[in-house]
């Protein structure tokens, strides 16, 4: 079944740590997004990528850095630099031959501060 | 800046009662989307409304779009205890075909 793989469900990050989420999709979409949410918030775009090899900054870029290598991975850096990590992140993917078409969610993966 | 802005945001009701969701925003777009979120989980889309006038029903969901009043409506019919979750809108951002501007969500409770 084609869908988006996210891991780990769950992470925890130490004072200083980078950490990387992966997000691979197997629908053969173009276009990729991460999402932060914050427990009882909407949805705040970090990053996107169109195209492999280009990516452009979302609304909450800073703290965050992400990689387009391949068009079935688009994994997120959450660096030392990102005072408050703690937040659900949810990766999203779609077509750019139908963008009619909703975005389609991984299952995420909730990130927190030891 | 494009604002989406959903209301109620907290909504508790019970079985057998209709209700609706609104779902303001702040500039022109042709195109809205609905998600349900359970506690804990992903984004489920619910529907996608591309024109003015669009209105997709889906059981006890019906979903509609006006774009001159800038406002969609979800409204929930005899509502049933499995429809307990969060709902999100979503507005493509005029500038870019792939960028949605979120609402808050409205989070449904629905007691038997």
């Amino acid at each position: 079944d084609g869908g988006i793989t996210q891991s780990p469900k769950y992470l925890f990050r130490k004072e200083g740590q980078n950490v990387t989420l992966s997000c691979e999709q197997n629908l053969n979409h173009d276009a990729m997004y991460w999402y932060r949410q914050d427990p009882g918030q909407g949805l705040r775009l970090i990053y996107y990528s169109q195209i492999v090899n280009d990516f452009q900054k979302g609304d909450i870029a800073e703290g965050y850095s992400v990689s387009r290598e391949k068009k079935e991975s688009f994994p997120l850096t959450v660096t030392s630099a990102q005072k408050n990590p703690t937040a659900f992140y949810l990766c999203a993917s779609i077509t750019s031959s139908n963008v009619y078409q909703p975005q389609h969610f991984g299952d995420g993966t909730r990130l927190s501060i030891l | 800046e494009l604002k989406v802005e959903q209301n109620p945001l907290f909504l508790s009701m019970q079985e057998g009662k209709n209700y609706t969701i609104y779902c303001n925003y702040s500039t022109t777009s042709d195109r809205l989307y609905w998600y349900r979120q359970d506690p804990g989980k992903s984004l489920e889309s619910l529907f996608v409304l591309l024109s003015n006038g669009a209105v997709k029903q889906e059981g006890r969901l019906m979903a509609s779009l006006d774009t001159k009043a800038r406002l969609s409506t979800l409204h929930i019919t005899a509502a049933v205890h499995d429809l307990s979750a969060t709902y999100f809108c979503a507005v493509e951002h005029g500038d870019s075909n792939y960028q949605l501007i979120w609402g808050a969500g409205t989070k449904l409770i629905i007691k038997p």
